[in-house]
C-alpha cells in the first residue's frame, strides 16, 4: 500500500540554524500538507499546497516558514532560522482529491 | 474554527463493539465530519468521514444523525491495535478553501484484554 515517508526520522539543530523537513507524498496526490505536533499537544495544522503553490497556511507559518516541491516527488518544509519553540513532531500529508490525508510518520525536530 | 465535543477518554474490552461520540452542533450543511486516529508515537491516521448518510468501511462505521449536530464512530470490534486518541473534525468548505483539518484534544481509546 503507498504511504507517506519523511526524512529524517530526528534532527537536531542549534537556535538560530536552517533545517529543511523531506517528505515524499503518495505519487498520484494532489494536495500537500504540514502540520505538527509539539509534545503533549495537539496537532496543528502549518500550510496547504495545491499546484505548486500555497493554497492556505495557518498564524503558526510566518516568514521563517517556506514549503517547496523541487521535483515531481519531494515536498520539503523549510525553517529559516529555528526558535527553542520550534521543537515539535513534524507530519506532512497527502491527499488525492482534498478529501482524505494520509499522513507521513513524521520528523522529530529538536532545538537546542 | 468549527467546534466539536469528545470525551476526553474511554475504556472498551478486547472484541467489544465501541461508540464513539461526537457532537458538532454548529455544523453547517456543507461542512464533512472527518474522523482521524493517532496511535502512539505515530501520525495521525485517517478512519472514515461522511456528509449526511451513515458509512462504512473496512475499518470502521460513521453514523450520523438526522440533524447532524452529533455522530458515532463504530469500531465493530476493539483490538489492543485500536488503542489510540480519536479526533472527531469538521472539514469546513467554503470559497477557495480546501477544508484543511483543525484538530481537538480528540478521545483517548483504551482497550483492555
Amino acid at each position: 500500500e503507498p504511504e507517506v515517508t519523511q526524512t529524517p526520522s530526528h534532527q537536531v539543530t542549534q537556535m538560530g540554524q536552517e533545517v529543511i523537513l523531506r517528505c515524499v507524498p503518495i505519487s498520484n496526490h494532489l494536495y500537500f500538507y504540514w502540520y505538527r505536533q509539539i509534545l503533549g499537544q495537539k496537532v496543528e495544522f502549518l500550510v496547504s499546497f495545491y499546484n505548486n503553490e500555497i493554497s492556505e497556511k495557518s498564524e503558526i507559518f510566518d516568514d521563517q516558514f517556506s514549503v517547496e516541491r523541487p521535483d515531481g516527488s519531494n515536498f520539503t518544509l523549510k525553517i529559516r532560522s529555528t526558535k527553542l519553540e520550534d521543537s515539535a513532531m513534524y507530519f506532512c500529508a497527502s491527499s488525492e482529491e482534498g478529501n482524505e490525508q494520509y499522513f507521513g510518520p513524521g520528523t522529530r525536530l529538536t532545538v537546542t | 474554527d468549527a467546534k466539536t465535543t469528545q470525551p476526553n477518554s474511554m475504556e472498551s474490552n478486547e472484541e467489544e463493539p465501541v461508540h464513539l461520540p461526537c457532537n458538532h452542533s454548529t455544523i453547517s450543511g456543507t461542512d464533512y465530519i472527518h474522523w482521524y486516529r493517532q496511535l502512539p508515537s505515530q501520525g495521525p491516521e485517517y478512519v472514515i468521514h461522511g456528509l449526511t448518510s451513515n458509512v462504512n468501511n473496512r475499518m470502521a462505521s460513521l453514523a450520523i444523525a438526522e440533524d447532524r449536530k452529533s455522530s458515532t464512530l463504530i469500531l465493530h470490534r476493539a483490538t489492543l491495535r485500536d488503542a489510540a486518541v480519536y479526533y472527531c473534525i469538521l472539514r469546513i468548505i467554503y470559497g477557495g478553501s480546501q477544508g484543511n483539518l483543525i484538530f481537538g484534544k480528540g478521545t483517548k481509546l483504551s482497550v483492555k484484554p
